[in-house]
């Protein structure tokens, strides 16, 4: 069965770059069924989304973060990863991966997330 | 990009019907799902593609979607349902957009 667990460095100081990878087991990344997501909740807020991905490296970002966000797939280590720059205390949140299930058009399996401050 | 309305909360007593909602515009255009969201734990899709539910998720919930509104129907609710729950549609077929989350409370 398919499991998705996400691993960061927990604190990040201002103005510094966040770097998450989501690792896949149990499945295949390559897998044309899944596109690959990445979530946040920020403390006492609601979920929002960050960007989406496919294997192949398409991409698509939220129209508020696109200009600070990467995001890239290692298909041999079966991962992909998120990179946020120029991050401040806003960005501090519990970050989530998820997969997309094409038939589903939702995320259907989720990480356990991991808490990242922004402190200095 | 568009948004979607849901209340703030809803409350419930064990056993009754818990209705939550969700709004917006473009409701019609996007196939809508729902995610449960427990304290300290993942979101759990519940409903998918308007009102179909994941294996695993229990008959007592039900989606409807009619375009310009769209609803999260808890039949018998236990108070294991107790959590936030947030509605998800497309934006150009791409991407995500959330309701602000809807904080269910069983009384």
């Amino acid at each position: 069965q398919m499991q998705l667990q996400e691993s960061g460095p927990g604190l990040v100081k201002p103005s510094e770059t966040l770097s998450l990878t989501c690792n896949v087991s149990g499945g295949s990344i390559s897998s044309s069924s899944f596109y690959w997501g990445w979530f946040r909740q920020p403390p006492g807020k609601g979920l929002e989304w960050i960007g989406t991905i496919f294997y192949t490296g398409k991409t698509f970002y939220s129209p508020s973060l696109k200009s600070r966000v990467t995001k890239s797939v290692d298909t041999p280590k079966n991962q992909f990863s998120l990179r946020l720059s120029s991050v401040t205390a806003a960005d501090t949140a519990v970050y989530y991966c998820a997969r997309l299930l094409s038939g589903f058009d939702a995320f259907d399996l989720w990480g356990q997330g991991t808490m990242v401050t922004v402190s200095s | 990009s568009f948004d979607l309305t849901q209340p703030p909360s809803v409350s419930v007593s064990p056993g009754q019907t818990a209705s939550i909602t969700c709004s917006g515009d473009n409701l019609g255009d996007s196939f809508l799902s729902w995610y449960q969201h427990k304290p300290g734990q993942s979101p759990v899709l519940v409903i998918y593609q308007d009102n179909r539910r994941p294996s695993g998720i229990p008959e007592r919930f039900a989606g409807s979607n009619s375009g310009k509104a769209a609803t999260l129907t808890i039949r018998g609710t236990q108070a294991m349902d107790e959590a936030d729950y947030y509605c998800q549609a497309w934006d150009s077929s791409t991407d995500v957009v959330f309701g602000g989350g809807t904080k269910l409370t069983v009384l």
